[in-house]
């Protein structure tokens, strides 16, 4: 198994500004993801973070939009730059460990005004 | 692509009565499926997983599911449920090749005493 952690686990952010969301993992991981869940709704992937490599974007989801960093094996970022009240959403990050497993973390709940 | 259809969103159950959550998924290929439980104001945790093998998988939380490969379902079941099962469940499948999962819209379940 694997603990994550996420920072921060909450924000509310104005309109046209950026939020980073930083996640951490307690174990070496190749794959990590990031994940979308709007209100009452599922999850969505947004992208893959492989380290040593460019994520891979999902349909509808754009690099400039939200830039993923994925420094080392134990670590990520996910920035979501030039906010609107669209984007208020609970922003997920998870790692694959083990057999096919996803771990997720805790969440980092987002509100644009 | 794949798809997770769950058939009912809400299932209101009474405590220590048993529940069936029901998933059906569609892909082309083979897969490997889940089943998570997503708690109020918190991430996801694995309940159980299906690669292959025995279709009846037993997870946490004395929950389980069958696979039915005819049926394309793979359905969560618990013989008696807590009040501490009220939450969020989550079906998924990723192909068995790939490392997507896509989940299905949710189940919320609300045990009452």
């Amino acid at each position: 198994s694997a603990v994550i952690s996420q920072k921060p686990s909450r924000d509310i952010c104005q309109r046209g500004t950026s939020l980073t969301i930083q996640c951490q993992v307690d174990s070496q991981v190749t794959m990590m993801f990031w994940y979308r869940q709007q209100p009452g709704q599922s999850l969505t992937l947004i992208a893959t973070a492989n380290q040593g490599s460019e994520a891979t974007y999902e349909s509808g989801f754009v690099i400039d939009k939200f830039p993923i960093s994925r420094p080392n094996l134990t670590f990520s970022t996910l920035t979501v730059s030039n906010m609107s009240p669209e984007d208020s959403s609970i922003y997920l990050c998870s790692a694959e460990v083990g057999s096919y497993e996803q771990y997720f973390g805790p969440g980092t709940r987002l509100t644009v005004t | 692509a794949q798809s997770v259809t769950q058939l009912d969103s809400q299932v209101p159950v009474f405590e220590e009565a048993p529940v069936e959550l029901r998933c059906n998924y569609s892909s082309s290929v083979s897969v490997y499926l889940f089943w998570y439980v997503q708690y109020p104001n918190q991430g996801l945790q694995l309940l159980l997983k299906y690669l292959s093998g025995s279709t009846l998988v037993k997870g946490i939380n004395g929950f389980e599911a069958e696979f039915n490969k005819s049926q394309t379902s793979f359905h969560l079941r618990k013989p008696s449920v807590h009040i501490s099962d009220t939450a969020e469940y989550f079906c998924a499948v990723r192909e068995a090749a790939g490392n997507k999962l896509t989940f299905g819209g949710g189940t919320r379940v609300l045990v009452k005493p």
